[in-house]
């Protein structure tokens, strides 16, 4: 079945650093979500992203998908604080929506 | 919209014995699901319901584990005879089927199960 593949699985950067993590599916994708979940949270949407070769922003946040539409990117420009967190990109298979393992990003001061 | 709320929060449980989550969606989503998460792993489907319909369960789900959503609103995830392997986050999320937002997911805080 589909698979949803992400890397890297952790990521340690020194705060106002570049992040970027990779996400890659098996199959294409209609589209692809992603969340992120502070430590001791739960998975909080972020963005979805429809269109192949599509590219969104969310202030220092750069969503990218693939034109195949079998993978994604999610950068973040000069990393804070707030950043930290596990960041995950999911795919719809069928009606359900799978996720990857994610990227756990820390920063270091 | 009060977001989606699950409990109990936390469960610590011995082996053996059964256990209930409860989740209460958006009001206006009609799909609700369930997931598992455990440490350093994504959340993991198990299953989903389109409102009180239960349309697909997890390959992975054991016969010991079973979900209701007997009016479309709230769901129960029972487990029974627990085992120490059934410890993690159980995730409840919802979403709209289709419109604006249709298929993104709005999780609760999940409850966390401890099997003894």
């Amino acid at each position: 079945g589909q698979q949803v593949m992400q890397i890297p699985q952790y990521q340690h950067v020194q705060e106002g650093e570049d992040f970027t993590t990779y996400c890659n599916s098996s199959t294409t994708l209609s589209n692809i979500q992603w969340y992120k979940q502070r430590p001791g949270g739960h998975p909080v949407f972020l963005i979805q992203l429809v269109k192949s070769g599509e590219v969104k922003k969310q202030k220092r946040l750069t969503f990218q998908f693939g034109e195949a539409k079998k993978n994604s990117s999610l950068h973040i420009t000069a990393t804070q604080t707030t950043d930290v967190g596990t960041y995950f990109c999911a795919g719809p298979r069928d009606d359900k929506i799978i996720f990857g393992k994610g990227t756990r990003l820390h920063i270091l001061p | 919209d009060t977001g989606v709320s699950q409990n109990p929060r936390h469960k610590i449980t011995k082996r053996g014995q059964n256990v209930t989550f409860r989740c209460d969606p958006i009001s206006e989503h009609n799909r609700l699901y369930w997931y598992r998460q455990t440490l350093g792993q994504g959340p993991e489907f198990l299953t989903y319901f389109q409102n009180e319909a239960q349309l697909e369960k997890s390959r992975l789900l054991s016969d010991r584990f079973s979900a209701e959503r007997p009016k479309g609103s709230f769901s129960t995830l029972e487990i029974q005879r627990t085992e120490q392997g059934d410890s993690a986050m159980y995730l409840c999320a919802s979403s709209r089927r289709g419109g604006s937002g249709a298929n993104v997911l709005t999780f609760g805080a999940g409850s966390r199960l401890t099997v003894l």
